[in-house]
């Protein structure tokens, strides 16, 4: 399974754009790149999934360079209630007969102040 | 449409009771994963249920199985509590067919605690 590298924590206040970078060194050819957000007492929800280059929904941005070892997830102009903890996960395309489960580190947590 | 359901939403139970928690996956959804999140740790890949068949399993004790139902439903049960089984229990339903990697929509969870 790809192991995933976050920091820890990451501090920011309102309005301000939000970088969080994973580092998935063992990244496999099939493997996409999903990011997800979790508050207290929820299950963790989607934000954004990509397989390389740069993908960008309503609420995030996901760059992914070329050599696809690491991600960055982009929140622009972070609000209080973006204060949630962030996971990077990697795992194949589901139609793979393997279809390997995704897997959860320990996430990063951010913390947004007024 | 209705996303995931976890039921109960809270139980407690005693050292060595049993416990079955259910899952009802969002409409057009044929996989379930079950996973356990311990307070301030990220969650824990306990197993997967397709096809009404268990196809990948975590690191996680025999004490520990499940089902799924023809209507994709699914239950996990655990057998012999131990007072480490306190934690939120998660189901998360995906598409197999999607195109794209896995997307999982989680449910609320299920938050057991062991006395």
């Amino acid at each position: 399974l790809a192991k995933t590298t976050q920091p820890i924590s990451m501090d920011s206040y309102e309005g301000q754009e939000v970088n969080i970078t994973c580092s998935h060194n063992n990244i496999a050819t099939n493997d996409y790149i999903t990011w997800y957000q979790q508050f207290p007492s929820q299950g963790p929800r989607f934000i954004i999934q990509g397989y390389k280059t740069k993908v960008t929904n309503e609420v995030a941005s996901l760059f992914i360079p070329a050599d696809r070892k690491s991600s960055t997830l982009s929140l622009p102009r972070v609000s209080l209630s973006d204060t949630a903890v962030y996971y990077c996960l990697v795992g194949a395309s589901s139609r793979d007969t393997g279809r390997r489960a995704l897997t959860f580190g320990s996430g990063t947590r951010l913390q947004v102040q007024p | 449409d209705a996303g995931v359901t976890q039921s109960p939403t809270h139980l407690i139970k005693t050292r060595g009771q049993q416990v079955t928690l259910r899952c009802s996956p969002k409409s057009g959804h044929d996989t379930v994963s079950w996973y356990q999140q311990a307070l301030g740790q990220g969650p824990q890949f306990i197993f997967q249920y397709y096809e009404e068949e268990e196809r990948q399993r975590g690191n996680f004790p025999d004490r520990f199985s499940g089902h799924q139902f023809p209507n994709y439903s699914s239950e996990l049960n655990v057998n012999a509590l131990l007072l480490g089984d306190s934690a939120l229990y998660l189901c998360a339903s995906s598409f197999a067919g999607a195109d794209g990697a896995n997307v999982l929509t989680f449910g609320a969870g299920s938050r057991l605690t062991v006395l």
